[in-house]
């Protein structure tokens, strides 16, 4: 079982819809991070949280640590969100601050 | 300000050569780190630098790896005798400091495909 899981894989939504992605883990954690990776691009830092919610226009993060859960949520998505969103893990504090990292769910949203 | 940098962008290589892969981090980022992102997988990690101090190299595939960064800044992840399965993307990232709350900022990555 990967430590870091996520759901679903892929996922297409028409524009406007919401759209949320989910990722849980199983080890102990000193952050969560979600990630957008663009195809044939690098990847950039949406959120990084420790507790609650995060929000940064129409996308927000919710982390629940007592369920290592967190979700991802779009609002009103475009098609200029298709990307693939990767979530990742930051080990306890005091240990090298590697990510582990979930294999992705890939995002099309359509006109 | 400039981000993080990686060269070349693309690479192929015939099996058995070396190839030399290099990350410039943002400028006063303490910590390094090296990915391998194989084709519709999330990214694996190979390795970690505080600095110069190689911390971290329990990611590193095989003894073929090797990664330096020897005066604090710029890395090198070089690969001995290239084979398939290194076939990946190989991202690099920085953050400012050791403590983990500081989010990592990544390079573009390098394409390597071995033929």
């Amino acid at each position: 079982k990967n430590e870091v899981e996520q759901s679903p894989q892929n996922l297409t939504a028409q524009e406007g819809e919401f759209i949320t992605i989910n990722c849980s883990y199983s080890v102990g954690i000193s952050a969560l991070h979600w990630l957008q990776q663009h195809p044939g691009g690098g990847i950039v830092s949406l959120f990084m949280l420790s507790s609650g919610k995060k929000k940064h226009g129409r996308l927000i993060a919710t982390i629940n640590i007592q369920e290592k859960h967190s979700s991802l949520h779009i609002t009103a998505s475009h098609p200029r969100d298709s990307a693939v969103y990767i979530c990742a893990v930051s080990g306890v504090v005091g240990t090298a601050s590697k990510l582990t990292f979930g294999t992705g769910t890939r995002l099309q949203v359509t006109l | 300000g400039a981000g993080v940098s990686q060269s070349p962008r693309y690479k192929v290589a015939k099996r058995g050569q070396d190839v030399a892969l290099r990350c410039d981090p943002i400028s006063g980022h303490v910590s390094l780190f090296w990915y391998q992102q194989a084709l519709g997988q999330g990214p694996e990690f190979l390795t970690y630098f505080q600095n110069e101090a190689q911390l971290d190299k329990s990611g590193l595939p095989s003894d073929r790896f090797f990664a330096e960064r020897p005066e604090g800044s710029v890395s090198t992840l070089k690969i001995q005798r290239t084979q398939q399965e290194d076939s990946a993307v190989y991202l690099c990232a920085s953050n400012l400091d050791r403590d983990t709350y500081y989010e990592q900022y990544f390079g573009p990555g390098t394409r390597l495909t071995v033929t």
